[in-house]
């Protein structure tokens, strides 16, 4: 089945510092690549989706300057987080859509996420 | 995309059948009802999805009524590994993003 990887899964940093969390699509072509966050007992909250050469779209109360996401190719996407803060901890989680079997309606495959602290 | 209702957190005896049902009465046509479970501290993991015939797989049923409005995710032993919070998800393109609600807690009792 599609393997989407998430590095890391887990990472602490100090408040002002920037921290750059990967997405991989190890065994098909993501052509969109979905960015969430998520806090404790909570549900999934999506931030920006992805397209492979484009600028990412980010939802609405986003920060695209603060979460900067680079799709440089079709199996890899990047978040950044910069200038962290305490408040910015969280789960972090990607998805990929592409078209493993040919579909369109391909479910999204999701990466094991990445918890961030900042101190 | 058409909103997902689903009940809070659901309770299920170790071995019987889990039955979480999703209301999606907004859904448009060409629209596929899509399912997740999420593990804790573990990214969502995709079980089934359907367009208006039922579907099964390895893990689940899907069971969608005639009229589209509402869907059910049948796990049919459920296991204690099977605890979880589920997402009921409608989408159309492949393309387009996936909103999640709050899902229901399944919670699998010895």
């Amino acid at each position: 089945g599609a393997v989407v990887s998430q590095h890391p899964s887990r990472v602490i940093c100090k408040s002002g510092t920037s921290v750059k969390i990967e997405c991989r699509s190890l065994d098909f072509q993501a052509t969109t690549m979905f960015w969430y966050r998520q806090f404790p007992k909570q549900s999934l909250m999506l931030m920006a989706t992805s397209n492979e050469g484009s600028k990412a779209t980010y939802e609405q109360g986003v920060e695209k300057d603060k979460f900067l996401i680079n799709h440089a190719s079709l199996t890899l996407s990047t978040l950044t987080v910069t200038s962290a803060h305490p408040e910015d901890s969280s789960f972090y989680i990607c998805s990929a859509a592409g078209t493993v079997e040919g579909e369109y309606n391909s479910p999204l495959h999701f990466g094991n996420g990445t918890r961030l602290t900042v101190t | 995309d058409a909103k997902t209702t689903q009940p809070p957190s659901m309770d299920c005896a170790e071995g019987r059948a889990a039955n979480l049902p999703c209301n999606h009465s907004t859904i448009s046509g060409n629209e596929y009802v899509y399912w997740y479970r999420q593990i804790h501290s573990q990214g969502p993991q995709y079980i089934i999805h359907g367009l208006k015939n039922n579907e099964t797989n390895e893990m689940a049923s899907l069971i969608i009524t005639e009229d589209r409005k509402s869907s059910t995710l049948i796990l049919p032993h459920a296991t204690l590994r099977d605890t979880a919070v589920y997402y009921c998800i409608v989408k159309g393109t492949n393309a387009g993003k996936s909103t999640f609600g709050d899902g229901t807690t399944l919670t699998v009792k010895p």
